[in-house]
């Protein structure tokens, strides 16, 4: 079946390093993938979408390219500030004409220093 | 827009009581979905419904039953809660069905089984 493996954390980085969570998956055909992000008690939020190899998502100076070759979507961030800090689901969606549900990682936390 | 709204946001059961959970949606979207959250799991898919009057089963459907009352709304019922059922729990919605769709997350209700 379809599965998504993310680095897990803690991750924990200064403010405006550089930051890169890996995330790959495994699927048949061509699932579309996302990037969504949880703040401490809230629901999770649609960070960036990629819905074909080589599309590049992008939202709030996140960013994660669709690269089919190497079965990932790698999410980057080039100066990271403490409102970041949060918890990252890597995730993929593959059904063709169904509407099944997402298929998640376990998720990263990541925690941003002053 | 409130977007996707449950109740109640905390509940405490006994084991063998039973619970409803209730989401609604003010999107007009056709897809909704009841996830659970656990620590190291990331979501996994409970139950879903594709469009109005349609409901089908998910990774983890085992224990519980949901009802697509109507567009708006879709609730996730449990009819004798066991220990293993604390979890959060996250409704979603998505505007249709189909992979380049995103999903919608309501805040949570946070479910203890004692």
């Amino acid at each position: 079946g379809d599965s998504v493996t993310q680095m897990e954390g803690p991750v924990t980085l200064s403010e405006e390093a550089f930051l890169t969570i890996n995330c790959t998956y495994t699927a048949t055909g061509y699932p579309s993938l996302f990037w969504y992000v949880q703040y401490p008690g809230e629901g999770l939020q649609l960070l960036l979408k990629a819905t074909k190899a080589d599309d590049k998502g992008s939202n709030k100076g996140f960013e994660a390219t669709y690269r089919k070759e190497t079965t990932s979507f790698h999410l980057e961030k080039g100066s990271v500030q403490v409102s970041d800090s949060a918890v990252y689901f890597c995730a993929l969606s593959n059904r063709g004409g169904g509407a099944d549900g997402l298929t998640f990682g376990k998720g990263t936390h990541l925690i941003i220093q002053p | 827009n409130a977007g996707v709204t449950q109740t109640p946001k905390f509940q405490v059961l006994k084991t063998g009581q039973s619970m409803t959970l209730q989401c609604a949606q003010d999107m007009n979207h056709n897809s909704m979905y009841w996830y659970r959250q656990d620590p190291g799991m990331g979501l996994r898919l409970i139950y879903y419904s594709a469009s109005e009057g349609t409901t089908d089963k998910g990774e983890v459907p085992n224990g519980y039953n949901v009802s697509r009352l109507n567009k708006r709304e879709f609730s996730l019922r449990l009819e004798s809660a066991a220990p293993s059922q604390t979890s959060v729990y996250f409704c979603a919605s998505s505007e249709g069905h189909g992979t380049i769709y995103e999903q919608y997350f309501g805040p949570g209700t946070r479910l203890t089984v004692t």
